[in-house]
């Protein structure tokens, strides 16, 4: 079945460092990618999406390209501010069935002044 | 514009006793809802989808259920709590592709 592997956290950067996320996936077709972002005490909010190969989805600084050569949609943000400090959810739909998507276990990201 | 709404934000119930929880979506027609469930340092894991009224998909099997009322109307239910259904539970919309889940805020369910 369909899954999403993504790097286990906390991380832990100094502000206006350079962020990744790694994000790997397994689906059959041409499922949807996705990543969100999840304040503390909140629902989650889509950060950004890539509906086919090679797509670059990108909002608030933050990038990912959906590689599915590597099956891999990896999370990065140039420079990152204390207000990123969150968790970020890497998620999968195979635009089947529903629609229903299938969420990786979440990075906790903070980030120090 | 499409908004949606969720309720209670928190919950403390004793075991045994009963849960509704009630998600609404406005600005939108036949959306596809679905309850998650979040457990204390982990992700999500999908409990119920339904992509029209009265159609509801269990990827669960356990003492909860869900049910659509309305087209824009998204419940969940349980006769009994058990302390294991404690989390945080959240709704969600999407439209079809490519867009992605509009979620509600949450409701913060204790059982004690």
């Amino acid at each position: 079945g369909n899954s999403v592997t993504q790097m286990e956290g906390p991380v832990t950067l100094s502000e206006e460092a350079f962020l990744t996320i790694n994000c790997t996936y397994t689906a059959t077709g041409y499922p949807s990618l996705f990543w969100y972002v999840q304040y503390p005490g909140e629902g989650l909010q889509l950060l950004l999406k890539a509906t086919k190969a090679d797509d670059k989805g990108s909002n608030k600084g933050f990038e990912a390209t959906y590689r599915k050569e590597t099956t891999s949609f990896h999370l990065e943000k140039g420079s990152v501010q204390v207000s990123d400090s969150a968790v970020y959810f890497c998620a999968l739909s195979d635009d089947t069935g529903g629609f229903k998507t299938i969420f990786g276990a979440g990075t906790r990201l903070f980030v120090k002044a | 514009s499409q908004t949606i709404h969720q309720w209670p934000a928190t919950l403390v119930q004793p075991v045994g006793s009963p849960l509704s929880l009630e998600c609404t979506v406005e600005g939108t027609s036949n959306p596809n809802l679905y309850w998650y469930r979040q457990a204390a340092g982990r992700g999500l894991q999908l409990l119920f989808y339904s992509v029209g009224i009265g159609q509801i998909s269990s990827e669960v099997p356990q003492n909860l259920s869900a049910s659509r009322p309305q087209d824009r109307q998204f419940i969940l239910s349980s006769k009994k709590l058990l302390l294991s259904d404690s989390g945080f539970y959240l709704c969600a919309w999407r439209r079809d592709r490519p867009y992605g889940y509009t979620f509600g805020s949450g409701t913060r369910l204790t059982v004690v």
